[in-house]
């Protein structure tokens, strides 16, 4: 267990309308990260955070921000949501042991755009 | 950029078969990779990972992998499955990117469905 949360877990929207996920840390790693996983895409790398306020652009950035005002929270915002966001969206933290890193997920957000 | 190649879509077992998955990647640097599993409806949960040392790994749940640096490939393995084992099974590669941060490249993934 990472001590990760993801808020919500299921969200139906419409095209158009803006949503907002977030993910939240209990442990106070520094990086943070957001895929989305599609069938037969496996999961794919949207925008990751690699500390407060610092954040970079990831495979499939287009149609997404993100905002990190603080360690523990990474929120994902869909602008304005179309049909081919319906994804599984997954956050994930990195721990370090030394020079080894390694990426732990969280539950997972299922997003359906109508 | 590196990529990640996962040859099987889907993998239909008996239980007590042995497994093996293919894993192979692209990448001309030093490599970190990991094995990650997904039972339905779950999220990932990490397998193995290879770092550096012992090419061969093992992992929870009786699983292994080799690294094999000549094939580029990190195949994962199992002597003998079980029902539960049914899930979707992901490979990947670690980098470092330029801003510092650590990125992984998945494949596309494997379902593994065994028969009772």
């Amino acid at each position: 267990d990472a001590g990760i949360t993801q808020s919500p877990r299921h969200k139906v929207t419409e095209t158009g309308t803006p949503v907002t996920l977030r993910c939240h840390q209990t442990e106070n790693h520094r990086y943070m990260y957001w895929y989305r996983q599609d069938p037969g895409h496996g999961l794919r790398l949207i925008h990751y955070s690699y500390g407060v306020k610092d954040t970079d652009k990831g495979e499939v950035s287009d149609g997404y921000s993100v905002s990190r005002s603080k360690t523990e929270d990474f929120l994902l915002t869909l602008e304005s949501a179309t049909s081919s966001q319906t994804s599984v969206y997954f956050c994930a933290i990195s721990r370090s042991t030394g020079s080894e890193e390694t990426q732990y997920f969280g539950p997972g957000t299922r997003l359906l755009v109508l | 950029a590196q990529s990640v190649s996962q040859h099987n879509h889907h993998v239909i077992l008996s239980e007590a078969a042995s497994l093996e998955l293919g894993c192979n990647y692209s990448y001309g640097g030093t490599v970190n990779l990991f094995w990650y599993v997904q039972y339905p409806g779950q999220h990932l949960q990490l397998l193995l990972k290879y770092f550096s040392g012992d090419p061969l790994v093992k992992g929870i749940k009786g699983f292994e992998a080799e690294f094999i640096k000549s094939k580029f490939s990190f195949n994962l393995r199992k002597p003998s499955v079980q029902w539960s084992d049914t899930a979707e099974y992901f490979c990947a590669v670690g980098s470092n990117s330029g801003a510092g941060s650590y990125q992984l490249t998945f494949g596309k993934g494997t379902k593994l469905s065994v028969i009772p």
